[in-house]
Protein backbone atom coordinates (compact mmCIF):
# COMPACT_ATOMS: atom_id res chain seq x y z
CA UNK A 1 0.00 0.00 0.00
CA UNK A 2 1.40 3.39 -0.69
CA UNK A 3 1.90 5.67 2.00
CA UNK A 4 2.82 9.20 1.42
CA UNK A 5 4.47 11.05 4.48
CA UNK A 6 5.29 14.66 5.22
CA UNK A 7 7.41 16.76 7.63
CA UNK A 8 7.58 18.85 8.98
CA UNK A 9 3.70 18.65 9.78
CA UNK A 10 3.37 22.18 11.48
CA UNK A 11 6.13 24.96 10.40
CA UNK A 12 5.97 28.25 12.41
CA UNK A 13 8.64 30.44 9.92
CA UNK A 14 9.14 34.21 10.54
CA UNK A 15 9.09 36.23 7.65
CA UNK A 16 11.99 36.43 5.03
CA UNK A 17 13.08 33.44 6.39
CA UNK A 18 13.80 29.89 4.26
CA UNK A 19 12.71 26.53 5.42
CA UNK A 20 11.59 23.00 3.37
CA UNK A 21 8.60 21.03 3.29
CA UNK A 22 9.50 16.96 2.48
CA UNK A 23 7.31 14.85 0.91
CA UNK A 24 8.21 10.91 1.24
CA UNK A 25 6.56 8.17 -0.27
CA UNK A 26 6.88 4.51 -0.41
CA UNK A 27 6.55 3.07 -3.70
CA UNK A 28 7.03 4.18 -7.73
CA UNK A 29 4.97 6.80 -8.76
CA UNK A 30 3.66 8.29 -12.41
CA UNK A 31 3.49 11.95 -10.96
CA UNK A 32 3.21 14.26 -7.45
CA UNK A 33 1.79 17.18 -7.59
CA UNK A 34 1.73 19.68 -4.50
CA UNK A 35 -1.51 21.51 -3.35
CA UNK A 36 -2.26 24.70 -1.06
CA UNK A 37 -5.89 24.68 1.21
CA UNK A 38 -6.46 27.62 2.86
CA UNK A 39 -8.76 26.90 5.56
CA UNK A 40 -12.50 26.30 4.49
CA UNK A 41 -11.26 26.07 1.32
CA UNK A 42 -10.53 23.65 -1.68
CA UNK A 43 -7.29 22.74 -3.54
CA UNK A 44 -5.23 25.09 -5.30
CA UNK A 45 -2.94 23.37 -7.19
CA UNK A 46 0.70 24.73 -6.88
CA UNK A 47 2.83 22.27 -9.04
CA UNK A 48 2.57 18.87 -11.35
CA UNK A 49 5.81 16.95 -11.15
CA UNK A 50 6.51 14.01 -13.75
CA UNK A 51 10.07 13.22 -13.86
CA UNK A 52 13.05 12.81 -11.86
CA UNK A 53 15.03 15.83 -11.90
CA UNK A 54 11.75 18.14 -12.22
CA UNK A 55 12.20 21.16 -10.84
CA UNK A 56 9.44 23.64 -10.53
CA UNK A 57 9.49 27.40 -9.15
CA UNK A 58 6.57 29.77 -8.86
CA UNK A 59 7.23 33.11 -6.62
CA UNK A 60 8.50 32.49 -3.42
CA UNK A 61 7.98 28.22 -3.79
CA UNK A 62 9.99 25.92 -5.68
CA UNK A 63 9.18 22.37 -5.95
CA UNK A 64 11.65 19.45 -7.39
CA UNK A 65 10.81 15.46 -7.47
CA UNK A 66 13.79 12.72 -6.87
CA UNK A 67 12.03 9.32 -8.30
CA UNK A 68 14.90 7.23 -7.55
CA UNK A 69 14.97 8.36 -3.55
CA UNK A 70 10.94 8.53 -3.67
CA UNK A 71 11.53 12.32 -2.15
CA UNK A 72 9.39 15.57 -3.63
CA UNK A 73 10.75 18.81 -1.91
CA UNK A 74 8.88 22.43 -1.75
CA UNK A 75 11.38 24.79 -0.52
CA UNK A 76 10.16 28.69 0.55
CA UNK A 77 12.25 31.31 -0.43
CA UNK A 78 12.14 34.70 2.08
CA UNK A 79 8.82 33.66 3.23
CA UNK A 80 5.88 36.32 3.86
CA UNK A 81 2.66 36.22 5.67
CA UNK A 82 0.28 35.38 2.55
CA UNK A 83 1.99 31.89 2.63
CA UNK A 84 0.14 31.01 5.61
CA UNK A 85 -1.78 28.14 4.73
CA UNK A 86 -1.98 24.13 4.81
CA UNK A 87 0.51 22.49 1.82
CA UNK A 88 -0.14 18.70 0.63
CA UNK A 89 1.84 16.43 -1.23
CA UNK A 90 -0.02 14.34 -3.22
CA UNK A 91 1.11 11.45 -5.43
CA UNK A 92 -0.41 9.47 -8.66
CA UNK A 93 0.49 5.84 -7.78
CA UNK A 94 -2.05 4.13 -10.67
CA UNK A 95 -1.76 6.87 -13.29
CA UNK A 96 -4.82 8.20 -12.82
CA UNK A 97 -6.89 5.94 -11.06
CA UNK A 98 -6.50 8.00 -7.63
CA UNK A 99 -4.23 10.52 -5.56
CA UNK A 100 -2.76 8.97 -2.12
CA UNK A 101 -2.51 12.50 0.05
CA UNK A 102 0.53 13.26 2.69
CA UNK A 103 -1.29 14.82 5.85
CA UNK A 104 -0.50 18.21 5.45
CA UNK A 105 2.22 20.81 6.45
CA UNK A 106 0.47 23.97 8.50
CA UNK A 107 2.65 26.87 7.56
CA UNK A 108 2.28 29.73 9.89
CA UNK A 109 4.66 32.71 8.96
CA UNK A 110 5.01 35.33 11.60
CA UNK A 111 5.59 38.74 11.16
CA UNK B 1 -15.24 27.69 -18.62
CA UNK B 2 -16.87 26.79 -14.95
CA UNK B 3 -15.06 24.81 -12.77
CA UNK B 4 -16.35 22.11 -10.93
CA UNK B 5 -19.21 22.69 -8.79
CA UNK B 6 -20.51 21.29 -5.78
CA UNK B 7 -23.39 21.78 -4.09
CA UNK B 8 -24.28 21.91 -1.43
CA UNK B 9 -21.80 23.76 0.03
CA UNK B 10 -22.60 23.10 3.99
CA UNK B 11 -25.30 20.59 5.15
CA UNK B 12 -26.41 19.50 8.14
CA UNK B 13 -28.15 16.39 8.82
CA UNK B 14 -29.23 14.60 12.25
CA UNK B 15 -27.97 11.24 13.34
CA UNK B 16 -29.77 8.80 10.98
CA UNK B 17 -30.84 10.58 7.98
CA UNK B 18 -29.42 10.69 4.27
CA UNK B 19 -26.80 13.06 2.77
CA UNK B 20 -26.67 13.54 -0.67
CA UNK B 21 -23.94 15.35 -2.20
CA UNK B 22 -23.51 16.45 -5.66
CA UNK B 23 -21.03 17.18 -7.98
CA UNK B 24 -20.99 18.81 -11.58
CA UNK B 25 -17.11 17.98 -13.46
CA UNK B 26 -15.78 21.02 -15.67
CA UNK B 27 -17.32 20.60 -19.30
CA UNK B 28 -16.31 18.41 -20.97
CA UNK B 29 -14.54 15.94 -18.02
CA UNK B 30 -15.76 12.58 -17.69
CA UNK B 31 -14.43 11.45 -14.91
CA UNK B 32 -14.84 12.04 -11.55
CA UNK B 33 -13.07 11.33 -8.32
CA UNK B 34 -14.28 11.86 -4.41
CA UNK B 35 -12.49 12.52 -1.47
CA UNK B 36 -12.91 12.92 2.13
CA UNK B 37 -11.34 14.89 4.16
CA UNK B 38 -11.61 14.37 8.16
CA UNK B 39 -10.92 17.54 10.38
CA UNK B 40 -7.27 18.03 10.84
CA UNK B 41 -6.08 15.16 7.69
CA UNK B 42 -5.08 14.98 4.51
CA UNK B 43 -8.05 14.00 2.01
CA UNK B 44 -8.34 10.15 1.42
CA UNK B 45 -10.10 9.29 -1.75
CA UNK B 46 -13.35 7.41 -2.04
CA UNK B 47 -14.13 6.35 -5.50
CA UNK B 48 -13.52 6.91 -8.88
CA UNK B 49 -16.31 6.80 -11.54
CA UNK B 50 -16.34 7.49 -15.56
CA UNK B 51 -19.86 7.71 -17.12
CA UNK B 52 -22.40 5.49 -15.86
CA UNK B 53 -19.22 3.52 -14.42
CA UNK B 54 -17.51 2.95 -10.98
CA UNK B 55 -13.79 2.45 -12.08
CA UNK B 56 -12.27 1.85 -8.46
CA UNK B 57 -14.60 2.07 -4.75
CA UNK B 58 -11.41 0.98 -3.06
CA UNK B 59 -11.58 3.76 -0.66
CA UNK B 60 -15.37 3.45 0.22
CA UNK B 61 -16.82 2.26 3.28
CA UNK B 62 -18.28 -1.11 2.99
CA UNK B 63 -21.72 0.00 4.66
CA UNK B 64 -23.81 2.97 4.31
CA UNK B 65 -21.92 4.92 1.27
CA UNK B 66 -22.61 4.54 -2.34
CA UNK B 67 -22.17 6.60 -5.53
CA UNK B 68 -23.07 6.89 -9.72
CA UNK B 69 -22.49 9.03 -12.12
CA UNK B 70 -25.11 8.89 -14.48
CA UNK B 71 -25.55 9.54 -18.57
CA UNK B 72 -27.12 12.64 -17.32
CA UNK B 73 -26.89 15.23 -14.72
CA UNK B 74 -24.01 15.53 -11.62
CA UNK B 75 -22.13 12.40 -9.74
CA UNK B 76 -23.87 12.02 -6.23
CA UNK B 77 -22.32 10.73 -3.32
CA UNK B 78 -25.02 9.56 -1.07
CA UNK B 79 -24.82 8.55 2.95
CA UNK B 80 -27.27 6.61 4.31
CA UNK B 81 -27.90 7.01 8.12
CA UNK B 82 -25.37 9.39 9.04
CA UNK B 83 -23.16 9.22 11.95
CA UNK B 84 -21.47 11.61 13.64
CA UNK B 85 -18.14 10.41 12.18
CA UNK B 86 -19.23 10.84 8.89
CA UNK B 87 -18.89 14.51 9.77
CA UNK B 88 -16.07 15.90 7.30
CA UNK B 89 -15.37 17.52 4.12
CA UNK B 90 -16.35 15.94 0.69
CA UNK B 91 -14.35 16.99 -2.54
CA UNK B 92 -15.18 16.24 -5.85
CA UNK B 93 -11.93 16.37 -8.47
CA UNK B 94 -12.87 16.25 -12.35
CA UNK B 95 -10.40 14.97 -15.26
CA UNK B 96 -11.01 14.97 -19.00
CA UNK B 97 -9.38 11.88 -19.37
CA UNK B 98 -7.81 9.16 -16.83
CA UNK B 99 -4.17 10.63 -17.74
CA UNK B 100 -5.07 14.07 -16.62
CA UNK B 101 -4.99 16.51 -14.14
CA UNK B 102 -7.58 15.90 -11.68
CA UNK B 103 -9.35 19.64 -10.75
CA UNK B 104 -10.93 19.95 -7.54
CA UNK B 105 -14.25 21.40 -6.41
CA UNK B 106 -15.04 23.83 -3.42
CA UNK B 107 -15.96 21.02 -1.05
CA UNK B 108 -19.10 19.96 0.89
CA UNK B 109 -19.03 20.30 4.86
CA UNK B 110 -21.77 17.71 6.61
CA UNK B 111 -22.35 18.04 9.88
CA UNK B 112 -23.91 15.15 11.63
CA UNK B 113 -25.46 16.55 14.70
Amino acid sequence: ELKVEQNPLFLSMQEGKNYTIYCNYSTTSDRLYWYRQDPGKSLESLFVLLSNGAVKQEGRLMASLDTKARLSTLHITAAVHDLSATYFCAVDMEYGNKLVFGAGTILRVKS
Amino acid sequence: NAGVMQNPRHLVRRRGQEARLRCSPMKGHSHVYWYRQLPEEGLKFMVYLQKENIIDESGMPKERFSAEFPKEGPSILRIQQVVRGDSAAYFCASSPTRYNEQFFGPGTRLTVL
